[in-house]
């Protein structure tokens, strides 16, 4: 099946740093979607990208999606405690009637206050 | 809160034992999604429905089913369960298909 290559498997870094963290594919994808997910609760939505190139924020978070549409990546700027968890990436391709997700295996980020 | 809820939060069970999943979508979200998310496998997609209809099918066992319900509420139906199927079920929702996706909970099942 599809596959995505998410990278860093896990992160550890001090409050205040930058935070970068990407996703590959060898297969083309119409929508890169950006997740965060603490523990005991559900992936929550962060960044949706629909347009190959498209770069979008929201506050301090910046997601692109690829040109060649097999990758995207996220962006976390000044991190704070309340980053950590797990972020996953998930690319979705339709047409016909295929509409899931297929998701990365997720970046576990941890902040140092 | 993403509107997606999901009931029961924890369930414990034994093998061969059959569970019932329940999820309830977004007001207004006619697609629902099934997922399982183990520690080694990551966020695995099962099923998809839209308006009643199976739509799409991933990774999901014969020992597993799902329907949508003309209220739009859904169910996963886990049957002959074994050890291995201990894991975290996610229902999703979305207006229509191809459109963002937002997660339930999650229901924690545990097969001892």
């Amino acid at each position: 099946g599809q596959q995505l290559n998410q990278s860093p498997q896990s992160m550890f870094i001090q409050e205040g740093e930058d935070v970068s963290m990407n996703c590959t594919s060898s297969s083309i994808f119409n929508t890169w979607l950006w997740y965060k997910q603490d523990p005991g609760e559900g992936p929550v939505l962060l960044i949706a990208l629909y347009k190959a190139g498209e770069l979008t924020s929201n506050g301090r978070l910046t997601a692109q999606f690829g040109i060649t549409r097999k990758d995207s990546f996220l962006n976390i700027s000044a991190s704070i405690p309340s980053d950590v968890g797990i972020y996953f990436c998930a690319g979705q391709r339709y047409g016909g009637s295929q509409g899931n997700l297929i998701f990365g295996k997720g970046t576990k980020l941890s902040v140092k206050p | 809160d993403s509107g997606v809820t999901q009931t029961p939060k924890h369930l414990i069970t034994a093998t061969g034992q059959r569970v019932t999943l329940r999820c309830s979508p977004r007001s207004g979200d006619l697609s629902v999604y099934w997922y399982q998310q183990s520690l080694d496998q990551g966020l695995q997609f099962l099923i998809q429905y839209y308006n009643g209809e199976e739509r799409a099918k991933g990774n999901i066992l014969e020992r597993f089913s799902a329907q949508q319900f003309p209220d739009l509420h859904s169910e996963l139906n886990l049957s002959s369960l074994e050890l291995g199927d201990s894991a975290l079920y996610f229902c999703a929702s979305s207006v229509d298909v191809g459109e963002k996706l937002f997660f339930g909970s999650g229901t924690q099942l545990s097969v001892l």
